[in-house]
């Protein structure tokens, strides 16, 4: 059974960094095809994919938010990790982590998701 | 980039058709895939590489693919559909995940 957890801060203030783990269990990131995803929706908004890691360490970035993010894992703990540097409160959303369907890109597996406010 | 456009609500009484449409360019060139996400929880996938459907999932719910437009069709429609729906692609000439804007589901 896959499943997948968001943790961090709910709070940041404007110009900090969030970091955002995922932790997961059911699969290996070391399995070839497995990737894990970020995700995240501000509220009564659209779902904007931010990054997508692979099994291989191969990495993917939203266009438009790639100066800002950095996705790395953890295979010995099935983590997975999101920075996001100099936060507004534009960024403020509910950030998803999810799995990736081995050799479908789309994510077949999500986190419950966790809501984080940029406010001073 | 790659832009998938969605229109923001669909309504449809219940046991009647609905249909919502993805337009992107050239989409019959891509897997589109259409996630459900009922209030206040993540999204799921109903339908998947333009037209399957995962195990669990109704046969009501089908997807087709031509030209530039990509279409969910739900059947039958249940008061338990209402949500929002989006759709999603890997634009393959950016090597990115996009996601349309989403179509807010109301049964009347």
């Amino acid at each position: 059974q896959i499943t997948l957890k968001e943790s961090g801060p709910t709070l940041v203030k404007p110009t900090q960094t969030l970091t955002l783990t995922c932790s997961f269990s059911g699969f290996s990131l070391s399995t070839s095809g497995v990737g894990v995803g970020w995700i995240r929706q501000p509220p009564g908004k659209a779902l904007e994919w931010l990054a997508l890691i692979y099994w291989s360490d191969d990495k993917r970035y939203s266009p438009s938010l790639r100066n800002r993010l950095t996705i790395t894992k953890d295979t010995s703990k099935n983590q997975v990790v999101l920075t996001l540097t100099n936060m507004d409160p534009v960024d403020t959303a509910t950030y998803y982590c999810a799995h990736r369907r081995p050799g479908y890109n789309l994510f077949n597996y999500w986190g419950q998701g966790t809501l984080v406010t940029v406010s001073s | 980039s790659y832009v998938l456009t969605q229109p923001p609500s669909v309504s449809v009484a219940p046991g009647q058709t609905a249909r919502i449409t993805c337009g992107g360019s050239n989409i019959r060139s891509q897997s589109v895939h259409w996630y459900q996400q009922m209030a206040g929880q993540a999204p799921v996938v109903v339908v998947f590489d333009d037209s399957d459907r995962p195990s669990g999932i109704p046969e009501r719910f089908s997807g087709s693919n031509s030209g530039n437009m990509a279409t969910l069709t739900i059947r039958r429609v249940e008061a338990g559909d209402e949500a929002d729906y989006y759709c999603q692609v890997w634009d393959i000439s950016t090597d990115h995940l996009v996601f349309g804007g989403g179509t807010k589901l109301t049964v009347l």
